[in-house]
């Protein structure tokens, strides 16, 4: 029940494109959805987050869009670029611990 | 503000062996975290600090991993002794422990550490 599911595994984007990673979740006791990007050899680093009373949350280039009712969420990359080539983290955050619940991860490649 | 800080980067060890990684977590952090990353999964909570005190170790393996965080700043995990399996990156995060409306308490990730077991 706590599990995040994730996908695609893989993603090819031409540069400009529009990159879409999809979640899904059961656990109600969610409280935060944040998306984590991951370049080799780093740790994962915050990249944009959406609290459960909201359907969508843009900054900049990166958008996610929260429907509740289904239990899935997704991250749209507008006008991707080869910088944004990645792996992508959705999470689900427990409201009483803070504990992150991570999905499976998407490997983003953005070709120039 | 400084970072997380981990050491080592890289270790390798042989099967049966004991190893400990060191984490130092942002000034004033009262969250400490530790994950298990397995190559191609996410990262897997393996223990949570807050201050002293844990408030999450279900999914550390008693039998073998270890992890302290003594007077509530750096923390080491330890696990003795390894198997082919513990191979991964283990990852330390550290997070404020307060929600403002700014930070929802984000949790900040170290570089982690690269394990082989072999």
């Amino acid at each position: 029940q706590q599990q995040v599911k994730q996908s695609p595994q893989s993603l090819i984007v031409q540069k400009g494109g529009i990159s879409i990673i999809n979640c899904a979740y059961e656990n109600t006791a969610f409280d935060y959805f944040p998306w984590y990007q991951q370049f080799p050899g780093k740790g994962p680093a915050l990249l944009i987050a959406i609290r459960p009373d909201v359907s969508e949350k843009k900054e900049g280039r990166f958008t996610i869009s929260f429907n509740k009712s289904a239990k899935q969420f997704s991250l749209h990359i507008m006008d991707s670029q080869p910088g944004d080539s990645a792996t992508y983290f959705c999470a689900g955050r427990m409201d009483s611990s803070y504990k992150l619940i991570f999905g499976s991860g998407t490997r983003l490649l953005v070709r120039p | 503000e400084a970072g997380v800080a981990q050491s080592p980067r890289y270790k390798i060890i042989e099967k049966r062996q004991s190893v400990a990684f060191w984490c130092n977590p942002i000034s004033g952090h009262a969250t400490l975290y530790w994950y298990q990353q397995i190559l191609g999964q996410g990262p897997k909570l393996l223990i949570q600090f807050q201050n002293n005190g844990v408030v999450d170790d279900s999914q550390l393996p008693k039998d073998r991993f270890s992890a302290e965080r003594l007077k509530g700043v750096d923390s080491t995990l330890k696990i003795q002794p390894a198997k082919l399996e513990d191979s991964a990156v283990y990852l330390c995060a550290s997070s404020s422990g307060t929600s403002g409306r700014r930070s929802y308490n984000e949790q900040f990730f170290g570089p982690g550490t690269r394990l082989t077991v072999l």
